[in-house]
């Protein structure tokens, strides 16, 4: 079975610097998603971006960007000129490609934005 | 993005009683939902996977005669929780997905609390 595994538990920023959140998972399949969704305090899950595995390319929105590592099996997320709407928690998550199309979640990184 | 709207977003019920809780796509047919369960500052659970007009998946450990999951259309995928008690208080959550390998949209949630 897949696992996500987020290391941080809390995270904090400056307004305006950048933040890493870590991000590893475990598989023995070759075709997957990966995800970091947010989810602020109202608890809409919120999808941040998203990287297919097949893609070398690291997948960027606006100030998201990862860090997509497939041998390690490491996917970080980079919040660049970090502002105070970026708080909540934020879950890294996998999906296979194929089969069942869930999504395993790691356990969260609550991120705080100081001003 | 597609819309998946939740209800209701908070219940309070005795304890021996049934709960039912909506999750309808507003504007997008959901082959896929899914239901979540989140314990505060925790990550997501899976509970269970619906496919439209077929029987749900349940996920190890969670008990389908106490968590009932229907899914008779395209857009409405029901829980019911049945003889609620205490420990079933928690933050649910559905998700609906169009198809395969395509995004999924996740409802507003809905806090239930057993009292």
């Amino acid at each position: 079975a897949q696992t996500v595994t987020q290391s941080q538990p809390e995270m904090s920023v400056q307004e305006a610097e950048t933040v890493t959140l870590s991000c590893t998972y475990d598989t023995s399949e070759s075709d997957y998603y990966l995800f970091w969704y947010k989810q602020p305090p109202s608890r809409q899950m919120i999808l941040v971006i998203r990287q297919e595995a097949y893609k070398q390319q690291n997948a960027t929105e606006n100030r998201f960007s990862v860090n997509f590592q497939k041998a390690a099996k490491s996917f970080s997320l980079k919040i660049s000129d970090s502002q105070l709407g970026d708080a909540a928690m934020y879950f890294c998550a996998y999906r296979s490609a194929q089969g069942a199309q869930k999504l395993v979640f790691g356990q969260g990184t609550r991120l705080t934005i100081n001003p | 993005g597609a819309v998946v709207s939740q209800h209701p977003s908070r219940v309070i019920c005795k304890s021996g009683t049934s709960v039912k809780i909506e999750c309808r796509s507003l504007d997008f047919q959901a082959t896929t939902m899914f239901w979540y369960r989140q314990f505060p500052k925790q990550s997501l659970m899976l509970m269970a996977t619906s496919n439209e007009g077929s029987k749900a998946t349940y996920e190890q450990g969670v008990e389908k005669d106490k968590f009932l999951i229907n899914h008779a259309s395209l857009t409405l995928s029901t829980l019911t929780v049945t003889s609620a008690h205490p420990e079933d208080s928690s933050f649910y959550i559905c998700s609906a997905m169009t198809g395969a390998n395509t995004e999924a949209f996740f409802g507003q949630g809905t806090r239930l609390t057993v009292v």
